[in-house]
């Protein structure tokens, strides 16, 4: 069965600092795999997708992922963080046998002026 | 382009009763997915269907049942409403084998 696990519920960082946000997966079978992002009182956007294409993946407002096979991660990040980021961020996972795609709990994003 | 639209914004019903909750995907899109996202729990896959048919079930009770019409909107019932029902419940769209869902902006069910 696919999962997927996100390392912190909450994480803060400055105003134009680096935004790192972890994600591992779990697939038997290479998986797809997705950043969503939802600001308060809002449904999902979707920030970026992998679809075993080029390992680095970038997508919108200056995010990017990479997909490594071998740690089994697809970490979220972007060089600069602005005030707009702060948002809730959920990583995903699909195994392409369906169109269904899991969901990692969520990581809220803090940014500290 | 019109995105997935989810109606009404906010229900508020009593236990016992039952909720409809209704979305429009994006033209074009025959598949529709609903989700529940409640407090503290993530977004918990509840129902898909495509070209009017379910086509895969998360694990909740039969008391939360769907469908998908011939214009591909899709309705979400939740009968026998209870207080943990309460949740934002999301639709997504998006066309078979095109993976990575457009979501609406979800309808906030309260149960009292």
């Amino acid at each position: 069965a696919q999962s997927v696990t996100q390392l912190g519920s909450h994480v803060s960082v400055s105003e134009g600092a680096l935004v790192l946000l972890r994600c591992n997966y779990s697939s038997s079978v290479p998986p797809y795999l997705f950043w969503y992002v939802q600001y308060p009182n809002q449904g999902l956007q979707l920030l970026l997708k992998y679809t075993s294409a080029a390992t680095l993946v970038k997508g919108i407002n200056g995010f990017e992922a990479e997909f490594k096979k071998s740690e089994t991660s697809f970490h979220l990040t972007k060089p600069s963080a602005h005030m707009s980021d702060a948002a809730e961020y959920f990583c995903a996972v699909s195994d392409r046998r369906d169109d269904k795609i899991i969901f990692g709990k969520g990581t809220r994003l803090h940014i500290l002026p | 382009e019109a995105g997935v639209t989810q109606s009404p914004t906010h229900l508020i019903k009593t236990r016992g009763q039952q909720a409809t909750l209704r979305c429009s995907p994006i033209s074009g899109h025959t598949s529709v997915y609903w989700y529940q996202q409640a407090l503290g729990l993530g977004l918990q896959f509840l129902l898909w269907y495509d070209e009017g048919e379910e086509r895969n079930r998360g694990n909740f009770p039969p008391r939360f049942s769907g469908r998908q019409f011939p214009n591909y909107s899709s309705e979400l019932n939740v009968n026998a409403l209870e207080l943990e029902d309460s949740a934002l419940y999301l639709c997504a769209s998006s066309q078979l084998g095109d993976y990575g869902y457009t979501f609406g902006s979800g309808t906030r069910l309260t149960v009292v």
